[in-house]
């Protein structure tokens, strides 16, 4: 079994302001772990993922994300949030073996104030 | 290169009818699911196809069925449809492993009236 909870509904941050957006996950298995954003009337759109190698994953648009396994965490960053980063960002997670299927969390919304 | 096309994009149905939505995967990848996004929820697992074969189904009612072609492209189809049905209905495709992640089409807004 697996599943993903996603800390906050809506994350608020300023324009040039650091983003934090949390994701915990279960899984009894390696999980792989993946950062989507949706912007509005769009379909979801891969930012990163983590597979297994290294810890830390860079994705596109400045982001990043740090697999802790001791944490059950991979929480998604960017140094300096910009405009065009306001958008609804998903977690999801698979299992290494068993199930191909993702779960997703219910989604933060990104709210960026200039 | 073509990413995954969905069609339509907007439909209205009445309750009661029956609609069927249509997904392109983008050209190599052999794997097609599909997802039920409600406003202001993250996307519901309906049904993955790889090799035009059923490889998972999530907790939807037989109302909803769907199929793998051929050429990979695939189809939803749900039958009797109720209010509750509207949402913006995804088709995502992905290569073979499951560390790929997938990618999305734009989606289809379903609005059952």
């Amino acid at each position: 079994a697996q599943s993903v909870t996603q800390l906050g509904s809506h994350v608020s941050v300023s324009e040039g302001a650091l983003v934090l957006l949390r994701c915990n996950y279960s899984s009894s298995v390696p999980p792989y772990l993946f950062w989507y954003v949706q912007y509005p009337n769009q379909g979801l759109q891969l930012l990163l993922k983590y597979t297994s190698a290294a810890t830390l994953v860079k994705g596109i648009n400045g982001f990043e994300a740090e697999f802790k396994k001791s944490e059950t965490s991979f929480h998604l960053t960017k140094p300096s949030a910009h405009m065009s980063d306001a958008a609804e960002y998903f977690c999801a997670v698979t299992a290494s073996g068993g199930s191909y299927i993702p779960t997703f969390g219910r989604g933060t919304s990104l709210i960026v104030h200039p | 290169d073509a990413g995954v096309t969905q069609s339509p994009t907007h439909l209205i149905k009445t309750r009661g009818q029956h609609v069927t939505l249509r997904c392109s995967p983008i050209s190599g990848h052999k794997s097609v699911s599909w997802y039920q996004q409600v406003l202001g929820q993250g996307p519901q697992f309906i049904f993955q196809y790889y090799e035009k074969e059923e490889r998972g189904r999530g907790n939807f009612p037989d109302r909803f069925s769907a199929r793998q072609f051929p050429n990979y492209s695939s189809e939803l189809n749900v039958n009797a449809l109720l209010l509750g049905d509207s949402a913006l209905y995804l088709c995502a495709s992905s290569l073979v492993d499951r560390a790929d992640g997938y990618t999305f089409g734009s989606g289809t807004r379903l609005t059952v009236v």
